[in-house]
């Protein structure tokens, strides 16, 4: 099972663009890469998620290398609502029988 | 839209009681959801996989006869912790995936706990 590898922890300036790494370097070519965050005692909430093309959404963009062995995360302008513990994983199995796996997460502070 | 609702939010049980925890999908149907545990300070566990119509796959290291899960309908899924111990307090999360194109997964709101 491909695990993720993240920073404990990062600091942004509110206003800023927030940029969070991931490594996933036994990723197969067909797993999904998916990105939560949680706030304080709440359940994740979905960001993103790619296979190997780059994402945007509303809330973020999804940069995957052309190995697929990372990724990052991009939240354009962060604000202090974006502190929060994100995410990244790598989804075991596909289709009906994928889950998801939690690894450790890195907490980003986002200082005004 | 791809609502999960949990309740209650929060309970507070005497140990040797059992308690039941309700995920719901509001708008969907969900024939997969997910129960997961977190402690203070840590990440999400993965407990067991739960399927509509029929038995819950359980994590490695996770008691089956302790958690028990039900999934008996299409938008319902209900883990009991039963004989609960001070140990079993924790943050309880249910998930469920969503059938698109994609196979997103959308979570609830977590159940805290406490076991006295």
């Amino acid at each position: 099972d491909a695990k993720t590898t993240q920073p404990t922890s990062m600091d942004c300036a509110e206003g800023r663009a927030a940029n969070l790494p991931c490594n996933h370097s036994t990723i197969s070519g067909n797993e999904y890469v998916y990105w939560y965050r949680q706030i304080h005692s709440q359940g994740p909430q979905y960001i993103i998620h790619g296979l190997k093309n780059n994402e945007t959404n509303e809330m973020a963009s999804l940069i995957i290398t052309e190995d697929r062995k990372s990724s990052t995360l991009i939240l354009p302008h962060a604000t202090l609502r974006d502190t929060a513990v994100y995410y990244c994983i790598v989804r075991i199995g596909s289709g009906n029988t994928g889950k998801l796996i939690f690894g450790q997460g890195t907490t980003l502070q986002v200082k005004p | 839209g791809a609502v999960v609702s949990q309740h209650p939010s929060w309970v507070i049980c005497k140990s040797g009681t059992s308690v039941k925890i309700e995920c719901r999908s509001l708008d969907f149907q969900a024939t997969t959801m997910f129960w997961y545990r977190q402690f203070p300070k840590q990440s999400l566990m993965l407990m067991a996989t739960s399927n509509e119509g029929s038995k819950a796959t359980y994590e490695q290291g996770v008691e089956k006869d302790k958690f028990l899960i039900n999934h008996a309908s299409l938008t319902l899924s209900t883990l009991t912790v039963t004989s609960a111990h001070p140990e079993d307090s924790s943050f309880y999360i249910c998930s469920a995936r969503i059938q698109s194109a994609y196979y997103g997964y959308t979570f609830g709101s977590g159940t805290r706990l406490t076991v006295v």
